[in-house]
This record gives C-alpha cells, sequence and structure tokens, in this order.
C-alpha cells in the first residue's frame, strides 16, 4: 500500500489552463505539504494544513489554492497556468507540525506549455 | 547568505568508494539536521536524522554536525551503484519549518 500517493503523475498542458492535483495519504498523519521542485533539484515549500487548517503559505501567487477536505488529503489547484509553473510537485505529510521527518508521494510532473 | 549551501556536484565515483556529502548553513539556532535521498522520478526519503551535534550511524551512512562550524556531512562507505541518488541536506530550528539545500547528485559507477 502506498504510503502518500498523489495523482496524476504526469501533466501536460497548456499556458492559462487550470489543473488540480490530488493527493492522500494512509499514514494517520496530522500535516501535510506541497513543496515545489525546480528543474536545479531546489525544493520549497508551498503549504501545510495541520488538521485540515492551513499552517505554513509561504509566497506562492494566488493562482495555488490548496484544499484539506479532510486531514488524510490535500488537493492543490492551480489557476490560469504560466510557463514558469513547470516543475515537479511534491505532496508530503507528517506527526505534528513542523515535523522534521516528512514522507512525500512519487511527484507530479508538471509541463506547461 | 542563504540559509543552507549545498554543492550540487554532479559526483562520480566508483564502486566501494567513501563518498562524503556536504552542507553549510547560516542560522545558528539551527537544531535538527537531515539527509534525505532521492532516487530518480521518486520523492525524497528521510534517510538520517540527527539532533544537535555529534555523529550518528546506521550500516554504511555516517552523519556529522559540527555546530561550531556549522557544518554537516553524509560519509557513505563501501558506496555502492544502488546508492546513485540525489542527496538532500535539511535543517530546521525548533518551531520552524524545514530549509532543504539544493541537493548533490550521486553516482556510483560500478
Amino acid at each position: 500500500d502506498t504510503a502518500v500517493s498523489q495523482t496524476p503523475k504526469y501533466l501536460v498542458t497548456q499556458m492559462g489552463n487550470d489543473k488540480s492535483i490530488k493527493c492522500e495519504q494512509n499514514l494517520g498523519h496530522d500535516t501535510m505539504y506541497w513543496y515545489k521542485q525546480d528543474s536545479k533539484k531546489f525544493l520549497k515549500i508551498m503549504f501545510s494544513y495541520n488538521n485540515k487548517e492551513l499552517i505554513i503559505n509561504e509566497t506562492v501567487p494566488n493562482r495555488f489554492s490548496p484544499k484539506s477536505p479532510d486531514k488524510a488529503h490535500l488537493n492543490l489547484h492551480i489557476n490560469s497556468l504560466e510557463l514558469g509553473d513547470s516543475a515537479v510537485y511534491f505532496c508530503a505529510s507528517s506527526y505534528g507540525t513542523y515535523s522534521e521527518k516528512l514522507f512525500f508521494g512519487s511527484g507530479t510532473q508538471l509541463s506547461v506549455l | 547568505q542563504k540559509e543552507v549551501e549545498q554543492d550540487p556536484g554532479p559526483l562520480s565515483v566508483p564502486e566501494g568508494a567513501i563518498v562524503s556529502l556536504n552542507c553549510t548553513y547560516s542560522n545558528s539556532a539551527f537544531q535538527y539536521f537531515m539527509w534525505y535521498r532521492q532516487y530518480s522520478r521518486k520523492g525524497p526519503e528521510l534517510l538520517m536524522y540527527t539532533y544537535s551535534s555529534g555523529n550518528k550511524e546506521d550500516g554504511r551512512f555516517t552523519a556529522q554536525v559540527d555546530k561550531s562550524s556549522k557544518y554537516i556531512s553524509l560519509f557513505i562507505r563501501d558506496s555502492q551503484p544502488s546508492d546513485s541518488a540525489t542527496y538532500l541536506c535539511a535543517i530546521k530550528g525548533g518551531s520552524e519549518k524545514l530549509v532543504f539545500g539544493k541537493g548533490t547528485k550521486l553516482t556510483v559507477n560500478p
């Protein structure tokens, strides 16, 4: 059973489109995250939710909107996609906020054409 | 100055070599020091975790923290082709978010 699963694995779309990435974890963790990894492999946090409550909201454009329907799910919706949004997006989960032990999904490769 | 600096490599070594990976950091309040391993097309996975200064050993892997120099290291002994991956250091203070280094890509050649 996959611990942190995200879909889709690959997403190819045109500029200006709206897309969503879904994430689910079955580890019983109470905190979930979205990270962005650019082409140079730099991993940067975007959002963090603890029990459906937004905890961390880094300087991310308003076009990115996370939604957590319950503590096992965290989705990411992106409006009006831009070329610069092309990256790998990772979902992660942990026990507690600001944990140092994160469990990552396999990533969603987003390519904006 | 960036919070965490890590040489991106790439680093290529023959099988059996000792590998040394390093990071420096700027914030003396950092207390938690981690190494994550990321295989190609996979998410990072926690490899080693150290609190405060000192060494920690797990099989062929040793993590070292020198808080006086703000320098952390990961040593891999008897490196194997299966160790080929990107290694990311990650550091944090108490109630703060994790800060990742840019990762070092390691290739171990058979």
